[in-house]
């Protein structure tokens, strides 16, 4: 079964530094990976996603993130953090023509001035 | 593109009432929606997903009495909680599979019971 292990349950960072969000799947064969980010109250926004090819992939609002297949992990990185950045990032895994996702328990991330 | 609309965004409900929420596909037709539920600092969890003209199919332990899902047309898909109790009371969103694979989610309804 697939499973998505968000080690960190609430990260705090300072505006302008850099962020690292960790992130751990278990998948028998080749994952299909996903980043959403959740603002208060709010439904999910999609950051960026992985299929094949290039192991660092952009998204938006200036996050990338990088596939290690030999860690298994899909961490989540942006250079630097902007307020509006305070927000649940949720890690996903799911697989083509096996269209169940599994979402990780998400990392609350917070911001100070 | 790309877009999904779920109303109400938030509700509230007297126990033993029944609440409909509704997921629209706004500019695309969805074959295939999914329902997920939201505890207060949980994740989401999958409770079934929606086929256009035929039964959703649930997740283990979630009751398909309870959680009465319609998809009668492909871009819309509706949940209804039937005799709520105040453990329904939880965040809910749909999403559909749009033209983006990893879907569009909905922005959620947060049902309260009381």
């Amino acid at each position: 079964a697939q499973s998505v292990t968000q080690p960190d349950i609430h990260i705090t960072v300072s505006e302008g530094a850099s962020l690292e969000l960790r992130c751990n799947y278990s998948y028998g064969a080749t994952p299909y990976l996903f980043w959403y980010v959740q603002s208060p109250g709010q439904g999910l926004q999609l950051l960026l996603k992985y299929f094949s090819g290039d192991t660092l992939v952009q998204g938006i609002k200036g996050f990338e993130a990088e596939f290690k297949r030999s860690q298994s992990s899909f961490n989540l990185r942006k250079p630097s953090v902007h307020w509006s950045d305070a927000a649940e990032y949720f890690c996903a895994v799911g697989a083509r023509g096996y269209q169940k996702v599994t979402f990780g328990i998400g990392t609350k991330l917070q911001v100070i001035p | 593109g790309a877009v999904v609309s779920q109303h109400p965004s938030w509700v509230i409900c007297k126990s033993g009432t029944s609440v409909k929420i509704e997921c629209r596909s706004l500019d695309f037709q969805a074959t295939t929606m999914f329902w997920y539920r939201q505890f207060p600092k949980q994740s989401l969890m999958l409770m079934a997903t929606s086929n256009e003209g035929s039964k959703a199919t649930y997740e283990q332990g979630v009751e398909k009495d309870k959680f009465l899902i319609n998809h009668a047309s492909l871009t819309l898909s509706t949940l209804t909680v039937t005799s709520a109790h105040p453990e329904d009371s939880s965040f809910y969103i749909c999403s559909a599979d749009g033209t983006d694979y990893g879907y569009t989610f909905g922005s959620g309804t947060r049902l309260t019971v009381v």
